[in-house]
């Protein structure tokens, strides 16, 4: 699984609240993705980064920032969380300018209550 | 910006039928469009994809034909087994940049 870790898996927490889900990989991939996945909707892009501190919104960015200050790491922050942005999150990398294939975390499952 | 339709979203087939799922893509600016498989509970994970350059790609069982004219590409599965159920997704990019999925396809595999 391109050794990518998210953490935590699940998260409950309450409207108003900030939460930082966060993704880490081990492959030196240049390019990392934050995807929500809800009922009917596919995998939606939210926010992508093609290298440290160059980042890019998707196509569901509202309410959402990131921020990449390390190869490995790509932090996803719900400033104020809203019962809207209930869903499953999965962040997903690729390594190379020629090598499309991304690969998947396992999730992090986030209620807002 | 891009738009991704996916059919059927759900696909019931027999044991050792062929499936064929069928996504339309809007942007002719797209040139790389893959295909996940997703199990219950699990991360989506590529099974095929298939760049503009070419038309159609074969890997076993699994072939995906893309007709850049129309804007549609598919996944064809033969001889389907029960491990093929799952939800599949296609996607389209633009040099591999940003991704847009559809919206699944659910194909169940009756023994």
């Amino acid at each position: 699984d391109a050794g990518i870790t998210q953490s935590p898996r699940h998260k409950v927490t309450e409207t108003g609240t900030p939460v930082t889900l966060r993704c880490h990989q081990t492959e030196n991939h240049r390019y990392m993705y934050w995807y929500r996945q809800d009922p009917g909707h596919g995998l939606r892009l939210i926010h992508y980064s093609y290298g440290v501190k160059d980042t890019d919104k998707g196509e569901v960015s509202d309410g959402y920032s990131v921020s990449r200050s390390k190869t490995e790491d790509f932090l996803l922050t719900l400033e104020s969380a809203t019962s809207s942005q209930t869903s499953v999150y999965f962040c997903a990398s690729r390594g190379t300018d020629y090598s499309y294939e991304q690969y998947f975390g396992p999730g992090t499952r986030l209620t807002v209550t | 910006g891009e738009n991704v339709e996916q059919h059927p979203s759900t696909l019931s087939v027999q044991e050792g039928d062929s499936a064929v799922i069928k996504c339309t893509y809007s942007d002719s600016a797209s040139n790389y469009f893959p295909w996940y498989k997703q199990e219950l509970g699990k991360r989506p994970q590529l099974i095929i994809d298939i760049r503009s350059n070419v038309g159609e790609k074969k890997d076993q069982r699994i072939a995906v034909t893309l007709n850049k004219t129309a804007k549609h590409f598919s996944l064809h599965i033969t001889e389907t087994q029960p491990e093929d159920s799952a939800v599949y997704f296609c996607a389209a990019s633009p040099n591999g940049q940003n991704f847009v999925f559809g919206p699944g396809t659910r194909l169940s595999v009756l023994p």
